[in-house]
């Protein structure tokens, strides 16, 4: 079946402009997440999804960084008025609920900004 | 506060070399540990979940224990396809929808 999907699969973008990311989970799962991964850093929780609403916004880097998740499904993470150290890969990963649930993880979004 | 610390951070096997991969943690009421492999330019690929103390799990080459400290991932016989990073992750306490991860291991296995 079709795992977690992301797009765009690479973006190069400006200092100073707004990027969209898409997630698309596999279907039927409740839950979903949002990570970043950086060089030197590894990943780090960003906001997780339960149906349509974000329990927990905690690791958001700043308020430049925003998410919705809209009928249960799709999710977009929004970077405003992007910086270089926004440079990483964003993974989504879904699973069938929160808790001891496996968490499934897309192929990730590269992000560059100049 | 919760952490996963992962070693080596870099391990090179001879093809058939067996080794294993350590996972220490430190967390407030473990839910699950959870072990991926992650190849360039890829997300992590999930391999095994683990609950509780004692519990393993085996797939092809791979076989993962734990137990009330630690995980192990044990490569048996490796192959070059096996080389990439292994990474751990637990689920703890209250906030048990966010992964912790480890740092990785990055396993090279030469033909």
């Amino acid at each position: 079946g079709a795992g977690v999907s992301q797009s765009p699969s690479n973006k190069v973008t400006e200092k100073g402009k707004d990027v969209e990311l898409r997630c698309d989970p596999i279907s039927g799962h409740t839950a979903l997440y949002w990570y970043r991964q950086s060089l030197g850093q590894g990943l780090e929780f960003l906001i997780y999804f339960q149906g349509n609403s974000a329990p927990d916004k905690s690791g958001l880097p700043s308020d430049r960084f925003s998410a919705e998740r809209t009928g249960g499904s799709v999710s977009t993470l929004t970077i405003q008025r992007t910086q270089q150290e926004d440079s990483a890969v964003y993974l989504c990963a879904s699973s069938s609920r929160t808790g001891e649930e496996t968490q499934y993880f897309g192929p990730g979004t590269r992000l560059l900004v100049l | 506060e919760d952490q996963v610390t992962q070693s080596p951070e870099a391990l090179r096997l001879q093809e058939g070399e067996s080794s294993s991969l350590n996972c220490s943690y430190t967390v407030s009421g473990l839910r699950g540990l959870f072990w991926y492999r992650q190849d360039p330019g890829k997300g992590p690929e999930f391999l095994f979940t683990l609950y509780s103390a004692g519990e393993e799990k085996e797939k092809e080459r791979l076989k993962a224990t734990l137990t009330k400290k630690e995980s192990f991932l044990h490569i048996t016989a490796p192959k070059p396809e096996d080389s990439a990073t292994y990474l751990c992750a637990v689920l703890a306490g209250d906030s048990s929808y966010k992964l912790i991860f480890g740092s990785g291991t990055r396993l090279l296995v030469r033909p």
